[in-house]
């Protein structure tokens, strides 16, 4: 268990409307990540922090955004600029270097 | 590019049998290799990993096999069970770059009872 917790475990858009999945930790993991699963497609990296007030893009970050005001706490907005939001995300915490992840949050676009 | 490839989207095997999961990869630089499994709607699990500087590593009844020149690496899993029917994620990274996990697109494994 990499003490990673997800909310909502579905969470529902409506057309031009930002929402906020919840990532939480319990296990002082210093990296957080947050990726996003589709279909044939893996995992695809959205967001990265490696510590507090910091985070950096990954492969696909245009329409999200982060922030990492304290290290317990990783939260990501889908804001209303990503075009196809319906999606699996998936947060994730590093111990060393293997990644452990939380539950997931399905993302349905209504 | 993919630096990670898992060529093989899905795999069947029958219940008490061995269950080869492939994984290649490009980046010479990579020294470390996880495999993930994951459940439909669930997050992935962290199975097993290796470091370049072994050629096996073993847990029960996964073995993860590395071929550092053939740029390879393979799961087994012996025997298989009907609970082991997921999608497997193979991984890579270098450790030392501070660079981030790369994953490979993942092989769908059906273990027939």
């Amino acid at each position: 268990d990499g003490g990673i917790t997800q909310s909502p475990k579905y969470l529902f858009r409506k057309e031009g409307q930002n929402v906020t999945l919840s990532c939480e930790q319990n296990l002082n993991h210093d990296a957080m990540y947050w990726y996003r699963q589709d279909p044939g497609q893996g995992l695809r990296l959205i967001y990265y922090s490696q510590i507090v007030n910091d985070f950096q893009k990954g492969d696909i970050a245009e329409g999200y955004s982060v922030s990492r005001e304290k290290k317990e706490s990783f939260p990501l907005t889908v804001t209303s600029a990503q075009k196809n939001p319906t999606a699996f995300y998936l947060c994730a915490g590093t111990v060393q270097e293997t990644q452990y992840f939380g539950p997931g949050t399905r993302l349905l676009v209504l | 590019d993919q630096q990670v490839k898992q060529n093989s989207p899905s795999l069947s095997v029958q219940e008490g049998r061995i269950s080869i999961l492939n994984c290649d990869y490009t980046n010479s630089m990579f020294d470390y290799f996880l495999w993930y499994k994951k459940y439909p709607a669930e997050g992935p699990t962290f199975l097993i990993s290796i470091s370049s500087i072994k050629d096996k590593n073993e847990d029960g009844r996964f073995t993860v096999f590395l071929n550092k020149s053939a740029k390879h690496l393979s799961l087994h899993i012996v025997p298989s069970q009907p609970g082991d029917s997921a999608v497997y994620f193979c991984a890579a990274i270098h450790g030392g770059s501070q660079g981030n996990l790369i994953f490979g697109k993942g092989t769908k494994l059906s273990v027939k009872p």
